[in-house]
């Protein structure tokens, strides 16, 4: 079925340091790929999305490129920061008929240091 | 003004009680979501409506019973609650169900089933 596999955490970083989590998923078709951000006590919001191969997505210095060959979708930063700490979530939409329903990785946490 | 808004943010009952969660969501969206996040933060869809009708429906106990009074609200009434029923709820819509639609997501209820 359609699934997606998150890298395990935690994941402890420096400050500035070069941040990858990486993102592969099993799916049907070609769905659109997310990557939300749970902040301690929040709810989720979505950090960016590519909802098609090749697409880049970013926001906040994060990127993320659907590579449509390796079913892929890593995450990455260049220089984390200490606010970047939270549970990151990577997640599709399954096309045809899938209504729009997320299917979450099992997230990991990214612990950020000074 | 929040985007998408929960009630009540915790919730602490017993063993067998009947509790309801309300959401409600002013963007204007016309599909909403319920989402249930376990201890391990894994995160699972369980209904969506769509202009007030049921178009997901997950594997759920037929304890649990969304209704929504209108495109704006949303609501999660558990009967008989049971210790594995303790989790966080999140509450999500999008503009329609179409597949790679973003989805935003409310605060969370957190629930504890004692």
């Amino acid at each position: 079925g359609d699934s997606v596999t998150q890298m395990e955490g935690p994941v402890t970083l420096s400050e500035e340091a070069f941040l990858t989590i990486n993102c592969t998923y099993t799916a049907t078709g070609y769905p659109s790929l997310f990557w939300y951000v749970q902040y301690p006590g929040e709810g989720l919001q979505l950090l960016l999305k590519a909802t098609k191969a090749d697409d880049k997505g970013s926001n906040k210095g994060f990127e993320a490129t659907y590579r449509k060959e390796t079913t892929s979708f890593h995450l990455e930063k260049g220089s984390v920061q200490v606010s970047d700490s939270a549970v990151y979530f990577c997640a599709l939409t399954i096309p045809s008929g899938g209504y729009n329903k997320l299917i979450f990785g099992a997230g990991t946490r990214l612990a950020v240091h000074p | 003004d929040t985007a998408v808004s929960q009630t009540p943010k915790y919730l602490v009952t017993q063993m067998g009680n009947d509790k309801s969660i309300k959401c409600e969501q002013n963007l204007g969206h016309d599909t909403m979501y319920w989402y249930k996040q376990d201890s391990k933060k894994f995160l699972k869809i369980m209904f969506s409506y769509n202009n007030k009708e049921l178009i997901i429906n997950e594997t759920v106990p037929n304890r649990f019973s969304p209704k929504s009074p209108d495109k704006a609200h949303l609501n999660l009434h558990i009967n008989s609650l049971e210790l594995g029923d303790s989790a966080v709820y999140f509450c999500a819509s999008s503009q329609d169900w179409d597949e790679g639609e973003t989805q935003y997501f409310g605060p969370g209820t957190r629930l504890l089933v004692l």
